[in-house]
C-alpha cells in the first residue's frame, strides 16, 4: 500500500503561516493526494486534494514538488480553530478503493 | 444538506452482547465506507459499499462484525458478539458519484464512540 509520512506534531503562532510537509515517495502517476483534519470529537473533514499541479481553496493551499514524491500543505493564516491532526493520504484504484490514513500531524496553535 | 448522520453518538454495552451502528448517507452519494479509529491503530478501513453492494471487506476485523446496506439511504455495522477490544470510535463516510475514483472527496459522519465493558 502507498504510504505517506508525516512529522507528529507542529507548533505555529496564531495569524502565522503553516507549512505541514508530507512524504509519499512510493506514490504512483495516478494516485491523488488528499488532506483532511480532524478537529477534536468530529469525524475527519475534507481540506484539499490534487495530482500533479499546486491548488488553492478556500481553506488551504497544497504545493506538490515536481517529482510528486512530497507535498506540503499551506494554511496561510493559522487561527485557534486550525488546531487539528492532519491527515496526508493517498487515494488510489487497485481493483479494490484504498484511502489509507497515516498517523497525522497534529497541529498546535498558540495565541 | 444534514450530512452524513450516524447513531448513537455513545454506545456502552457489556461484552458479548450485540451492538449495531447505523449510518445515514450523503443523499445522492452513491459510495459507503465505515472506519474504525483507536489510538493505536488510527484510522482503519473496515469495509466500503458501491450502490449498496460490499466491494472490500478485508479491513473487518473477524467474523464478529457485519455490515449491510439494504438501500442507499441507510447502513449498519455490527458486532456480534461484541469485545472490550472492540471499543472505539466507529466512522462512517459516503462520497459521490462511483466513489472509486480517486479525485473524490470523502464526507465523514461525527461518529459512533463505542465502549465494551
Amino acid at each position: 500500500d502507498a504510504k505517506t509520512t508525516q512529522p507528529n506534531s507542529m507548533e505555529s503562532n496564531e495569524e502565522e503561516p503553516v507549512h505541514l510537509p508530507c512524504n509519499h515517495s512510493t506514490i504512483s502517476g495516478t494516485d491523488y493526494i488528499h488532506w483532511y483534519r480532524q478537529l477534536p470529537s468530529q469525524g475527519p473533514e475534507y481540506v484539499i486534494h490534487g495530482l500533479t499541479s499546486n491548488v488553492n481553496n478556500r481553506m488551504a493551499s497544497l504545493a506538490i514538488a515536481e517529482d510528486r514524491k512530497s507535498s506540503t500543505l499551506i494554511l496561510h493564516r493559522a487561527t485557534l480553530r486550525d488546531a487539528a491532526v492532519y491527515y496526508c493520504i493517498l487515494r488510489y484504484n487497485t481493483g479494490g478503493f484504498k484511502t489509507i490514513f497515516g498517523a497525522g500531524t497534529r497541529l498546535f496553535v498558540k495565541a | 444538506d444534514a450530512g452524513v448522520i450516524q447513531s448513537p453518538r455513545h454506545e456502552v454495552t457489556e461484552m458479548g452482547q450485540e451492538v449495531t451502528l447505523r449510518c445515514k448517507p450523503i443523499s445522492g452519494h452513491n459510495s459507503l465506507f465505515w472506519y474504525r479509529q483507536t489510538m493505536m491503530r488510527g484510522l482503519e478501513l473496515l469495509i466500503y459499499f458501491n450502490n449498496n453492494v460490499p466491494i472490500d471487506d478485508s479491513g473487518m476485523p473477524e467474523d464478529r462484525f457485519s455490515a449491510k446496506m439494504p438501500n442507499a439511504s441507510f447502513s449498519t455495522l455490527k458486532i456480534q458478539p461484541s469485545e472490550p477490544r472492540d471499543s472505539a470510535v466507529y466512522f462512517c463516510a459516503s462520497s459521490p458519484g462511483e466513489g472509486v475514483r480517486t479525485n473524490e472527496k470523502l464526507f465523514f459522519g461525527s461518529g459512533t464512540q463505542l465502549s465494551v465493558l
